[in-house]
C-alpha cells in the first residue's frame, strides 16, 4: 500500500492562536479532498472537504485552501482551543471510480494552555 | 457520533488464526470501505463494497476478504493472521460508490486487532 511516515510532525500552538496544518497530495488528477481529525483511540472525524474546482472553502472556525499547481492542501483553524488537540490527516480521492481515499502523513496538533 | 458502529472494539488473536470484524453503516449509506491503520500512520485503503459488490481494492493480499449484506452492513475477514496485521481497522460508510456523487465518508471508532 501507499507508504506514510512513522514519525508524525508536530505543531504546537498557543490556545487562542490560529493554526495552519499543511499537506502535500500525490495525484494531480485527484478531484476531492477531505481533512480528518483523529483523537487518541477514536476513528477519523470529518472536518471539512473541498472539490478540485474550488480553491477555498470555509466552515465553522476552519478553512481549507487548495493549491492545485503545487498539489498542496492546508487547514486553518481559527482561535485554536484545547479540544482541537489531535492528529490531523488530509485525504485525497483520485478519480478511480471509487471513494478510495489516500491519506497523507498526519500532523499532531498540540494546543498549549 | 457518525452512526457507523464497529465490533468488537478490541481483539487479540494468535498468529495463523482467522478473524472477522463487523461494521454497521450509517443509515441511508450503501457503500462501505475498510482501512487498516498501523500505529503512527495514516489509514490505508483495503477495499470498498457498493451494493454488495467489491468496488475497488488496495494493495492487500487475498487473505483479506470482505462481504456486504443486503442491509449494507459489512464484514472484513482476515485469514492466516500475521504479526504485522496488528492495527486499528476502520470502517467508513458513504452514499454513492462512484466519484460522480458528492459525499464524504464517515468513519467508525475502529477495531483494535492485536496479533500475538
Amino acid at each position: 500500500g501507499e507508504s506514510v511516515g512513522l514519525h508524525l510532525p508536530t505543531l504546537s500552538v498557543q490556545e487562542g492562536d490560529n493554526s495552519i496544518i499543511n499537506c502535500a497530495y500525490s495525484n494531480s488528477a485527484s478531484d476531492y479532498f477531505i481533512w480528518y481529525k483523529q483523537e487518541s483511540g477514536k476513528g477519523p472525524q470529518f472536518i471539512i472537504d473541498i472539490r478540485s474546482n474550488m480553491d477555498k472553502r470555509q466552515g465553522q472556525r476552519v478553512t481549507v485552501l487548495l493549491n492545485k499547481t503545487v498539489k498542496h492542501l492546508s487547514l486553518q483553524i481559527a482561535a485554536t482551543q484545547p479540544g482541537d488537540s489531535a492528529v490531523y490527516f488530509c485525504a485525497e480521492n483520485p478519480p478511480s471510480g471509487t471513494y478510495k481515499y489516500i491519506f497523507g502523513t498526519g500532523t499532531r496538533l498540540k494546543v498549549l494552555a | 457520533e457518525t452512526g457507523v458502529t464497529q465490533s468488537p472494539t478490541h481483539l487479540i488473536k494468535t498468529r495463523g488464526q482467522q478473524v472477522t470484524l463487523r461494521c454497521s453503516s450509517q443509515s441511508g449509506h450503501n457503500t462501505v470501505s475498510w482501512y487498516q491503520q498501523a500505529l503512527g500512520q495514516g489509514p490505508q485503503f483495503i477495499f470498498q463494497y457498493y451494493r454488495e459488490e467489491e468496488n475497488g481494492r488496495g494493495n492487500f493480499p487475498p487473505r483479506f476478504s470482505g462481504l456486504q449484506f443486503p442491509n449494507y452492513s459489512s464484514e472484513l475477514n482476515v485469514n492466516a493472521l500475521e504479526l504485522d496485521d496488528s492495527a486499528l481497522y476502520l470502517c467508513a460508510s458513504s452514499l454513492g460508490g462512484t466519484a460522480l456523487l458528492d459525499t464524504e465518508a464517515f468513519f467508525g471508532q475502529g477495531t483494535r486487532l492485536t496479533v500475538v
